[in-house]
């Protein structure tokens, strides 16, 4: 019940093309829910976060959606870029004071 | 925001011996975490680093193997033990600065045992 579940696991897209990561989770309390950006060789730094009172939150090109009766959120990325390549991980949390649950992690690759 | 400097950023080390790695932050942190990430895999949280107590620590993780200190809020070290080449890994030190959940991380030591 603590599983954050993410996929796929690789993604390959087009420059310009959109970009779609999906993560589902099935503990209810979980009330956070972040998205990282990893490069190689850096640590992830936070993307963009959302709490299940909004179903979309949209900064920039990157936005999140949000479904919590099939508790299921995903990343998409509008016009995506090849400096959007990188690792993307989605996490929750019950809080945002809590320890984050990770999902495995999605390689993306945006070809010019 | 935080800057994290981790040191060293990757090192070869022969099995059975021992590696601490730092962790210097720019500004004044309550929370700060050890994270491991094998390459290509996703972040598992090690510990929290307490100052002025005990680390605590996730399972599958103990403090023989893993010691911590946090001697103040700008500073932690972990120290991986004994070490043998399942321990090859990044290692990530990572703060919250504020009450909005955001994790800084540091940029990872990479560790490979032999």
């Amino acid at each position: 019940q603590q599983q954050v579940k993410q996929s796929p696991q690789s993604l390959i897209v087009q420059k310009g093309g959109i970009s779609i990561i999906n993560c589902a989770y099935e503990n209810t309390a979980f009330d956070y829910f972040p998205w990282y950006q990893q490069f190689p060789g850096k640590g992830p730094a936070l993307l963009i976060a959302i709490r299940p009172d909004v179903s979309e939150k949209k900064e920039g090109r990157f936005t999140i959606s949000f479904n919590k009766s099939a508790k299921q959120f995903s990343l998409h990325i509008m016009d995506s870029q090849p400096g959007d390549s990188a690792t993307y991980f989605c996490a929750a949390s019950p809080d945002s004071n809590y320890q984050l649950i990770w999902g495995a992690g999605t390689k993306l690759i945006i070809k010019p | 925001s935080a800057v994290i400097s981790q040191k060293p950023s990757r090192d070869i080390c022969q099995r059975g011996t021992s590696l601490t790695i730092q962790c210097q932050v720019d500004s004044q942190v309550t929370m700060m975490f050890w994270y491991r990430q094998q390459p290509g895999q996703s972040l598992t949280l090690i510990a929290t680093a307490n100052q002025g107590s005990e680390a605590t620590y996730e399972s599958g993780f103990v403090i023989d193997k893993f010691p911590i200190s946090r001697p103040n809020l700008t500073f932690s070290t972990l120290t991986v033990s004994n070490m043998s080449p399942e321990d090859s890994s990044i290692y990530l030190c990572s703060v919250s600065v504020t009450n909005t959940g955001e994790l800084f991380f540091g940029e990872g030591s990479r560790l490979t045992v032999l």
